[in-house]
């Protein structure tokens, strides 16, 4: 059984520029979490997608984006960026029941990409 | 709005000396509890699931409880390579919203020296 995958690993971009962060599911689940953890904080929920679709999001703005693929891996971009991006962006995948990503158990996460905005 | 607070922030052991750490959490509902445990500048790496009051779960020298409010994390006999940051997070039982999210506290830094 693979478990979650990110890339890259580390990213430095500048200030107004794009990145996009991708992640691979663990397999067997259909649903992907973003959140993103600042140094000596606990993980901020971003979005969450099921069946290619987000189905949620937390307090961030619209240039925060992401597409879920058919095989269930998982992109997010982000546009303009700001320093206060800088931070580990944590992608979790989890099996979501016939009730949808409400009705699913535990969600495994994998090891992160460290973004630094300069 | 839903909240979790750990405690303590960040708590030394000496290797063998036994303590707890602390979660509590106000949400409408409860629909899990997750303890995760995150090395430096890695992904949380999941330990227990707990779903209602009263239920315990253990593993190793890790044991896991649950009450109406607040979850403890128990450490039984710790060893330098159980030093890291335990994180707490809750899904709420909303069944009104198909979202999954779930809701970190800031964590317990643990470091345990010989």
């Amino acid at each position: 059984e693979t478990g979650v995958t990110q890339s890259p690993t580390h990213l430095i971009k500048t200030r107004g520029q794009q990145v996009t962060l991708r992640c691979s599911s663990q397999s067997g689940h259909n649903t992907v979490s973003w959140y993103q953890q600042a140094l000596g904080q606990g993980p901020q929920f971003i979005f969450q997608y099921y069946r290619e679709e987000e189905n949620g999001r937390g307090n961030f703005p619209p240039r925060f984006s992401g597409l879920q693929f058919p095989n269930y891996s998982s992109e997010l971009n982000v546009n303009a960026l700001e320093l206060d991006d800088s931070a580990l962006y944590l992608c979790a995948s989890s099996l979501a029941g016939e009730g949808g990503p409400w009705d699913t158990d535990t969600q495994y996460f994998g090891p992160g990409t460290r973004l630094t905005v300069l | 709005e839903d909240q979790v607070t750990q405690s303590p922030e960040a708590l030394r052991l000496q290797e063998g000396e036994s303590s707890s750490l602390n979660c509590s959490y106000t949400v409408s509902g409860l629909r899990g509890l997750f303890w995760y445990r995150q090395d430096p500048g890695k992904g949380p790496e999941f330990l227990f699931t707990l779903y209602s009051a009263g239920e315990e779960k253990e593993k190793e020298r890790l044991k896991a409880t649950l009450t109406k409010k607040e979850s403890f994390l128990h450490i039984t006999a710790p060893k330098p390579e159980d030093s890291a940051t335990y994180l707490c997070a809750v899904q709420a039982d909303d069944r009104g919203s198909t979202l999954g999210r779930l809701y970190f506290g800031r964590g317990t830094q643990l470091t345990v020296w010989p």
